[in-house]
């Protein structure tokens, strides 16, 4: 099982630009998340679906929309991206008990 | 709002010692307390806590939940070079439809040979 993938790992933008960040998870979990993670900041909620065919907002939802595509993939789109949004994005998913399954990771920065 | 705080937020040990953690939290609604190592990239599942009192373990790694004074801790004993990472405590609310969860900030751990 691969378990959380997370596509691309890499990622240089300009301001304006647009891009979706891509993730799959092989563990049938019905939830998923995209986390951001800054210095000093912890991992902070973006968007979560708790199953397939729903969608909300975290924590930190601004400048960006989600599509659950289906029960495995969830992804994360930036329509024009900001400086501020410079980061490492992190997808997560799980089923009821809180023990969610982290991706490895795409390093965004928005120039 | 749910807040975790952990700490120190850094800490640098020689191999062989022995760390400890912690993590304390406020939560509307506690359903349960993570903790997660992060190294170069993706967190990995260490623990999940939800009873008090009751120590988990694993190898040389160790945690426990105080429910009524809010805060757990997390012991490493005969640290190695390889245990330097970001160790992630995240509390769970059980008043939401999903998995909702808060992070703290992290422990950065540097483990010197």
């Amino acid at each position: 099982n691969a378990g959380v993938t997370q596509t691309p790992k890499f990622q240089v933008l300009k301001t304006g630009q647009s891009m979706t960040l891509q993730c799959a998870q092989d563990m049938n979990h019905n939830s998923m998340y995209w986390y951001r993670q800054d210095p000093g900041m912890g991992l902070r909620l973006i968007y979560y679906s708790a199953s397939e065919g729903t969608t909300d907002k975290g924590e930190v939802p601004n400048g960006y929309n989600v599509s659950r595509l289906n029960k495995r993939e969830f992804s994360l789109r930036l329509e024009s991206a900001a400086p501020s949004q410079t980061s490492v994005y992190f997808c997560a998913s799980s089923e009821q008990l809180h023990t969610q399954y982290f991706g490895p990771g795409t390093r965004l920065t928005v120039l | 709002e749910d807040k975790v705080v952990q700490s120190p937020l850094s800490l640098v040990v020689h191999e062989g010692d022995t760390v400890t953690l912690n993590c304390s939290y406020e939560v509307t609604n506690f359903r349960s307390l993570l903790w997660y190592k992060q190294e170069k990239k993706a967190p990995t599942f260490l623990f999940m806590l939800t009873s008090s009192g009751i120590e988990k373990k694993s190898g040389r790694l160790s945690s426990i939940l105080d429910k009524k004074e809010l805060f757990s801790i997390l012991n490493i004993t005969a640290t190695q070079t390889g245990d330097s990472a970001v160790y992630l405590c995240a509390v769970g609310n059980a008043g939401t439809s999903y998995g909702k969860l808060t992070f703290g900030q992290g422990t950065i751990l540097t483990v010197h040979p």
